[in-house]
């Protein structure tokens, strides 16, 4: 099965700085590729996801990018600020009727004022 | 991911006992999931279905029981055969398996007592 894992397990930055997160998978059939945002206490919230028809993403401060070849995707948040503080889960999964989506370990970004 | 209700939100167990979290969604989607996360542990699957009156285990699955009598439901049962219950449940829904987002619900926290 899929085995999803994620470096580093904690990110510290400086508000204003980049953040990168990085996630690697071990099924070349793996297609879909999300990531949740969760804040302590609360559900997982998806904040972006790619398909392996694409190789990056971009929504205002977040970006994703995926190398098939060699198995990774990364999730990128410029200009940090202190509630982008959570636990971040990468995510990937095939199309199909009996696919199921393989979360990562998390991540948790602490951003310093 | 107004749409998927978890109750209770918080739920304490004695030793041998069994308990059952509800889960509800009216956003009409086929697939619902069960997830347990543990600190470090990331999301793991317990049980997923794709349609009514069927479902399938996933990572996790001992010690707990589920049904899918009706498309919106999907009640988790914590049998007393589950050794170390406690922990943050979440419920997940998604339109279809594979390539589709899955929306969570608020979640419910098990400990026994």
């Amino acid at each position: 099965g899929e085995n999803v894992e994620q470096h580093p397990s904690t990110l510290s930055v400086q508000e204003g700085d980049s953040a990168v997160i990085k996630c690697t998978y071990s099924d070349s059939a793996s297609n879909y590729f999300p990531w949740y945002k969760q804040e302590l206490g609360k559900r997982p919230q998806l904040i972006i996801d790619i398909r392996s028809n694409v190789g990056e993403k971009k929504d205002q401060r977040i970006a994703v990018t995926l190398n098939k070849t060699a198995k990774h995707f990364s999730l990128h948040i410029t200009e940090t600020q202190p509630e982008d503080s959570a636990v971040y889960f990468c995510a990937a999964s095939q199309a199909g009727a009996n696919s199921k989506l393989t979360f990562g370990k998390g991540i948790t970004l602490s951003v310093r004022p | 991911d107004g749409g998927i209700t978890q109750s209770p939100k918080y739920l304490f167990r004695k030793e041998g006992q069994n308990v059952t979290l509800s889960c509800e969604q009216n956003l009409n989607h086929d697939a619902m999931y069960w997830y347990r996360q543990d600190p470090g542990q990331g999301l793991r699957l317990i049980y997923y279905s794709q349609i009514v009156n069927d479902f399938q285990k996933g990572d996790i699955a001992e010690g707990y029981s589920v049904s899918r009598e009706k498309k919106e439901s999907f009640p988790l049962t914590v049998t007393s055969a589950q050794k170390n219950p406690t922990a943050f449940y979440l419920c997940a829904s998604s339109i279809g398996q594979g390539r589709n987002t899955i929306y969570f619900g608020e979640g419910s926290w098990l400990t026994v007592v």
